[in-house]
């Protein structure tokens, strides 16, 4: 199975709203990522969990919150966003070691009203 | 501050040509180099990674890297039009952070 599973894949929701967006993957890799991506730019990195454990945080608001229960889910807890929040939200998957390519989801066009 | 720079294109070649993406990096620790095509509303997919110096083939696609000159291209031979998309080059310096670049619109005509 060489597939990274994203749901849902839209979502539109008030500033009011909490919502989740989740990730699987089957492929035995232990880094899994959130990325962003606005329209004609490429993907920003947000957070990058190794081996279950948050490595990286982008600096993120804190509206954004990243939870990842075991070593094939990744879930993302969007809460009070803003319209500027409006995005594809991407996952991704590599192997643990730093320097890998990564597979990525299809993706989910979040859109914040 | 690291970065990756593409000439954002569009890149307009016929049907049959062969297409030449462009990409130099700046950080010259960087260890990994990949291209991703990215269809329009769609998430990007890896064509191509390379590690070392030189030629790396497969298919219609070649990817060249030249860390001398920090230098990363990507050949794609007999375009088709199946092949107009975004390719974004994609370098590590290490750890998980991916450095992206902005990508080039590639459009190929039948």
């Amino acid at each position: 199975d060489t597939e990274v599973t994203q749901t849902p894949k839209h979502l539109v929701m008030g500033m009011t709203n909490k919502k989740s967006l989740k990730c699987e993957q089957h492929m035995g890799h232990r880094a899994m990522y959130w990325y962003k991506q606005k329209a004609k730019k490429p993907p920003e990195l947000m957070f990058v969990y190794s081996y279950e454990k948050l490595s990286i945080n982008e600096s993120v608001p804190s509206r954004f919150s990243p939870e990842c229960p075991n070593s094939s889910l990744l879930n993302l807890h969007l809460h009070a966003l803003q319209p500027e929040d409006s995005a594809l939200y991407l996952c991704a998957s590599s192997l643990p070691q730093g320097n890998e390519k990564l597979f990525f989801g299809s993706g989910t066009q979040l859109s914040v009203l | 501050q690291k970065e990756v720079e593409q000439n954002s294109g569009p890149l307009s070649v016929p049907e049959g040509a062969i297409a030449s993406l462009n990409c130099t990096y700046s950080d010259r620790v960087s260890q990994s180099f990949f291209w991703y095509r990215q269809y329009s509303g769609k998430s990007p997919e890896l064509i191509m990674s390379i590690y070392s110096n030189g030629d790396k083939e497969d298919g219609r696609f070649t990817a060249q890297l030249n860390k001398a000159s920090q230098y990363v291209s990507l050949l794609i031979r007999d375009s088709q039009p199946s092949d107009s998309a975004t390719y974004l080059c994609a370098v590590t310096t290490g750890g998980f952070k991916t450095i992206f670049g902005a990508g080039t619109r590639l459009f190929v005509k039948a």
